[in-house]
């Protein structure tokens, strides 16, 4: 079955710091894969999602990247983090055999102060 | 574009009562659609999904949904709420390529003595 690792569980870091969140999965080959940021009071919102190794599409302009060096890792980065980008981040990957499903890493909770 | 909507981002109920989370969504074609709950500090977990079969569905937990197209609705509901149901609720449709998830704004469902 399929797992997704998320570490770290939660951070805090100070503006301008740089950030590194770090997403694996176990159990399935060659997932489409997704990041997700989950703010205060409001929904998710779709970040960066990954059809392959190499390959990042970006939804929203923002101060965030994404990359996956490795079929199963899915990294988010940031050079300078800002106040707006505290918030729960979510990985998901593309769940195996039922490819209009996702299925949800435990979150990191990362606040910038 | 297509978009979800979650009327009322607070329900409470009492134990035993039924329970009514409001999604309805916008598009021209009928959409998958989703129900997810996260509980506090949690990933996102599957409660159940609509995929163009029967419109209504049954989840885990006791949940079900109708998919009434002429109403672009997918309203979940529980006959009877739980101390444990209390959580927030998540309604989703897949779009685009690549299995992408818009979400509404959540429902937070509160559960009473």
């Amino acid at each position: 079955s399929q797992t997704i690792h998320q570490w770290p569980a939660t951070l805090v870091q100070p503006v301008g710091s740089p950030l590194s969140l770090e997403c694996t999965v176990e159990g399935t080959s060659n997932p489409n894969l997704y990041w997700y940021r989950q703010a205060a009071g409001r929904g998710l919102q779709l970040l960066f999602y990954s059809v392959g190794i190499g390959q990042i599409s970006s939804e929203v302009p923002q101060n965030l990247s994404a990359s996956r060096p490795q079929d199963r890792q899915f990294i988010l980065s940031s050079k300078k983090l800002l106040l707006s980008d505290s918030g729960f981040y979510l990985c998901a990957c593309q769940r195996e055999f039922a490819y209009n499903e996702q299925f949800f890493g435990p979150g990191t909770r990362l606040t910038v102060l | 574009a297509q978009s979800v909507t979650q009327l009322g981002s607070h329900v409470s109920v009492s134990e035993g009562a039924l329970v009514l989370l409001r999604c309805n969504y916008s598009s021209s074609v009928p959409p998958y659609l989703f129900w997810y709950v996260q509980y506090p500090n949690q990933g996102l977990q599957l409660l159940l999904k609509y995929t163009s079969a029967a419109t209504l569905v049954k989840g885990i937990n006791g949940f079900e949904a109708e998919f009434k197209k002429s109403e672009t609705s997918f309203h979940l509901t529980k006959p009877s709420a739980h101390m444990s149901d209390a959580a927030e609720y998540f309604c989703a449709a897949l779009r685009g390529t690549a299995s992408k998830l818009t979400f509404g704004t959540g429902t937070r469902l509160q559960v009473t003595l």
